[in-house]
């Protein structure tokens, strides 16, 4: 069961343009919504996080969108650069108790053209 | 200051051979998580440690799969019995409960290719 659905599986921007990926999920006790960021050969890096309270979250030329009662949550990265380049993964879970256990999409193959 | 880190980084074995992996996390931190990620995909959970708690082993696809951790400190994922479907990067995560950001940190990985 795929509790978290990211799309598009791979996306060409040109740069300077804004890359936008969109993740759903299922589970309505999750809580907690990190993005991912991989570069080839490396383990996942944080890029940006949000929790349920806010609907949206901006942290430099990155922001995630959320949207609670679609069970929606996106990554729009503004003036996209080649060194933004990299496989993005989205993420959720249920923080406390048990662990945070992440839960992920299968990711994003971002390209940023020159 | 030191990340996690993970060896070996590349690991060939024979179908049906043991295989342990080595996870190192930032010092300090309480809670350990190992996730395996086939070519392609997203990365799955598959077990968890927080200090001296019972691991979270709800990840853990067969009982071929076991994983220890002494304390705090160093974690050891085995896999018995390699079939060509564990090929897969295994990846370990290291947490401070406490922080509000619940950040992972991830290490490198460890490539398995069973042949």
């Amino acid at each position: 069961q795929q509790q978290v659905k990211q799309s598009p599986q791979s996306l060409i921007v040109q740069k300077g343009g804004i890359s936008i990926i969109n993740c759903a999920y299922e589970n309505t006790a999750f809580d907690y919504f990190p993005w991912y960021q991989q570069f080839p050969g490396k383990g996942p890096a944080l890029l940006i996080a949000i929790r349920p309270d806010v609907s949206e979250k901006k942290e430099g030329r990155f922001t995630i969108s959320f949207n609670k009662s679609a069970k929606q949550f996106s990554l729009h990265i503004m003036d996209s650069q080649p060194g933004d380049s990299a496989t993005y993964f989205c993420a959720a879970s249920r923080v406390g108790g048990g662990g945070n256990k992440l839960t992920f999409g299968t990711g994003t193959q971002l390209k940023v053209e020159l | 200051g030191a990340g996690v880190s993970q060896s070996p980084s590349n690991k060939v074995t024979e179908k049906g051979k043991d295989v342990e992996l080595r996870c190192d996390p930032i010092s300090g931190h309480t809670a350990l998580y190992w996730y395996r990620q086939r070519l392609g995909q997203g990365l799955e959970f598959l077990i968890y440690f927080q200090g001296n708690s019972a691991p979270d082993k709800s990840g853990l696809p067969s009982d071929r799969f076991s994983a220890e951790r002494t304390g705090e400190s160093v974690s050891t994922l085995t896999i018995q019995r390699t079939q060509q479907e564990d090929s897969a990067v295994y990846l370990c995560a290291s947490s401070s409960p406490g922080q509000w950001t619940y950040e992972q940190y991830f290490g490198p990985g460890t490539r398995l290719t069973v042949t």
